[in-house]
């Protein structure tokens, strides 16, 4: 069965930078792409973007437009996500997940805990 | 940018059936897929284009979307159920969520 396993939790210094990666096993990386998406301590879902397995072009969220990266290693099947100038606000679970080709998020990683602490 | 808006709660009884709705312009005419997550624990897809079930999801969980609400409904509602539900659409190259509804399984 398709699994994503993501990178252990982290903390961060505010202005730091962090990079989650998820590494998909099965057949998930022949899925359209990879999504991003986050949740604050009692918040709901937030999306941050997405990433195509095929293509390599990636589509952000207006909210995080300049402070994240996403990118995708074919050979490992590998994908990543990096948030740059980190402050408290950005303490969350960050979640991967396959993105199909009607845009749902059909298998999910286990999330990763980003805390933001100086 | 089209937003959702999700009734921030719903109680339901058990065995009784359980609406959560999600409300936006003319969402009626996109793809509306729902997520249940359990205090916890992981997001899980539980309806996809509307009305489509993963393999593994009960057939009490069904959904629909019509003008500018889609619906999941939960028939013979389990204890099971308690959970934030999120409805989830693709607009214009982004994903827009609903804010979450929380149900609560008398």
């Amino acid at each position: 069965q398709a699994q994503l396993v993501q990178s252990e939790g982290e903390v961060q210094k505010p202005g730091a930078s962090v990079k989650v990666s998820c590494k998909s096993s099965g057949d998930t990386f022949t899925t359209y792409g990879f999504t991003w998406v986050r949740q604050a301590p009692g918040h709901g879902l937030e999306w941050m973007g997405w990433i195509s397995t095929y293509s390599g072009d990636t589509n952000y969220a207006q909210n995080f437009q300049g402070r994240v990266t996403m990118t995708t290693d074919s050979s490992t099947g590998t994908s990543y996500m990096e948030l740059r100038s980190l402050t408290s606000d950005d303490t969350a679970v960050y979640y991967c997940a396959s993105f199909g080709l009607y845009f749902y998020m059909d298998v999910w990683g286990k999330g990763t805990t980003v805390t933001i602490s100086s | 940018s089209l937003e959702l808006t999700q009734p921030l709660s719903v109680s339901v009884a058990l065995g009784q059936t359980a609406t959560i709705t999600c409300e936006g312009n003319n969402i009626g005419s996109k793809n509306v897929h729902w997520y249940q997550q359990k205090a916890g624990q992981v997001p899980a897809l539980v309806i996809y284009r509307d009305t489509k079930r993963p393999s593994g999801i009960p057939e009490r969980f069904s959904g629909s979307n019509s003008g500018n609400t889609a619906t999941l409904t939960i028939s013979r509602a389990q204890d099971g159920d308690e959970a934030d539900y999120y409805c989830q659409l693709w607009d214009y190259n982004t994903v827009v969520f609903g804010g979450g509804t929380k149900l609560t399984v008398l």
